[in-house]
């Protein structure tokens, strides 16, 4: 196991489209985790998964995101009608109950033009 | 409300010095912190993690200090090189909010050789 893997690491889209991104998290790991990080900021939580539920999500998330476990292994992000706020470094980060330190993916950066 | 501080959000040394950089939580009740690493458009790298039931921790030329009772953590890195300029930030472990990661803006380090 090398770690969390996030997919793809660059994005570009135009305003209105939809992407999808993809972290495969560690394997011993039952929780999941999904950020946003914009330039000079700390990392903001969007959502969270144990196993495959969805046990809390962000209420600055809007009805334009939506997240997804299947079978509690990898996870998927989706953003519908981009707009260009969205543009940011969308991080991914895996960890055993929150309990042991959490690693992190080395993101997939949205530009949205 | 959990709230974590940084300081100082910046730092310039030249090559060499020892530094240290301060993190403070407002509430005591945290499983653990997390000291990460990020390089300019990049993911985030743990360095050091430390329980709530340790004092410190070390790796190399790093160590990093904690005392919860006083809401403080300090990242000592001795020896400081070129390669080390990056920013930090320090991530609390709460455990008033589900053990999510309440973050610190995150010191930038600016070593010269």
């Amino acid at each position: 196991d090398t770690g969390v893997s996030q997919d793809p690491r660059h994005k570009i889209t135009k305003r209105g489209q939809n992407v999808t991104f993809r972290c495969d998290p560690i394997s011993e790991h039952n929780r999941l985790y999904w950020y946003r990080q914009t330039l000079g900021q700390g990392p903001e939580f969007l959502t969270y998964f144990q196993n495959e539920a969805q046990l809390e999500k962000s209420r600055l998330l809007s009805d334009r995101f939506s997240a997804e476990r299947p079978k509690g292994s990898f996870s998927t992000l989706e953003i519908q009608r981009t707009e260009q706020g969205d543009s940011a470094m969308y991080l991914c980060a895996s960890s055993f109950e929150g309990l042991y330190g959490y690693t992190f993916g080395s993101g997939t950066r949205l530009t949205v033009v | 409300k959990q709230e974590v501080t940084q300081i100082p959000a910046a730092l310039s040394v030249p090559e060499g010095e020892n530094l240290v950089l301060n993190c403070s939580f407002t509430d005591s009740a945290i499983y653990n912190l997390q000291w990460f690493r990020q390089d300019p458009g990049k993911g985030l790298t743990s360095l050091l993690l430390i329980q709530s039931s340790q004092r410190e921790q070390t790796s190399g030329r790093l160590n990093a200090s904690l005392d919860k009772s006083s809401g403080r953590s300090t990242l000592y890195i001795a020896a400081s090189q070129p390669g080390d300029s990056a920013t930090y930030l320090c991530a609390v472990n709460d455990a008033g909010n589900n053990r999510k990661l309440i973050w610190g803006l995150g010191t930038s380090l600016a070593v010269n050789p």
